[in-house]
């Protein structure tokens, strides 16, 4: 039978210019979010984490924010590189578990 | 840096064969876990293990998936009798605490069951 694959929401940018990715999660309870970075034939790579306890923390060039009343999180990356290009994923947990839910992921393209 | 070594990077079994992937997480951390990726689809957690035993499993980890550190370095996936749906990425990862700590993961072992 045919294989069915989720279908990656996708995003083209500009080098140079921001990129903002978003992500739905499912569960109430969760109270720790991650967002991974995974490019082609490697493993997730962290990229940075929130609790919930925070609504925005900010690293080098990426900005997470969360939005625990709607469930919505979205990883924002100033000034776009190449090498930014890849699949994005969010994760979310529970603080004090080790079990974590993958989204479905958001590719991004950075065009030079 | 260090970084968590997985082996083999590709692994080709039959359907039915038991099968070993294996993973060397960084040397001072204390959790391990391993995580799979079917083609085109989310990375699905399997299973956390800490202080010699499983912490968390999820639903995919039934009683054909096992894990073990045989050793004070590796740390190793088992499933029994592999079926075609077992065909996936499968990554390793480990962390240095539990819960919201940083985990950092392998490279992966591509398994295609025939």
């Amino acid at each position: 039978g045919e294989s069915v694959g989720l279908h990656l929401p996708t995003l083209s940018v500009q080098e140079g210019d921001n990129s903002i990715i978003n992500c739905a999660y499912s569960n109430s309870a969760s109270d720790y979010f991650i967002w991974y970075k995974q490019e082609s034939g490697k493993g997730p790579q962290f990229i940075i984490d929130i609790r919930s306890n925070m609504d925005k923390r900010q690293g080098q060039r990426v900005t997470v924010l969360l939005n625990k009343t709607v469930k919505h999180l979205s990883l924002q990356i100033a000034a776009t590189q190449p090498g930014d290009s890849a699949v994005y994923f969010c994760a979310e947990g529970a603080n004090t578990g080790n079990q974590f839910y993958f989204g479905t992921g958001t590719s991004l393209t950075v065009i030079p | 840096e260090p970084e968590v070594t997985q082996t083999p990077s590709h692994q080709v079994t039959q359907m039915g064969q038991e099968v070993i992937l294996h993973c060397v997480p960084i040397s001072n951390h204390l959790y391990f876990y391993w995580y799979r990726q079917i083609l085109g689809q989310k990375v699905e957690f399997l299973v956390s293990f800490y202080n010699n035993e499983i912490s968390e499993k999820s639903e995919i980890f039934d009683d054909q998936f096992s894990v073990e550190r045989p050793d004070g370095s590796n740390f190793t996936l088992k499933i029994r009798s592999t079926k075609l749906e077992d065909s996936a990425m499968y990554f390793c990862a480990s962390s240095i605490s539990g819960g919201a700590g940083e985990q950092f993961f392998g490279p992966g072992t591509r398994l295609t069951v025939l």
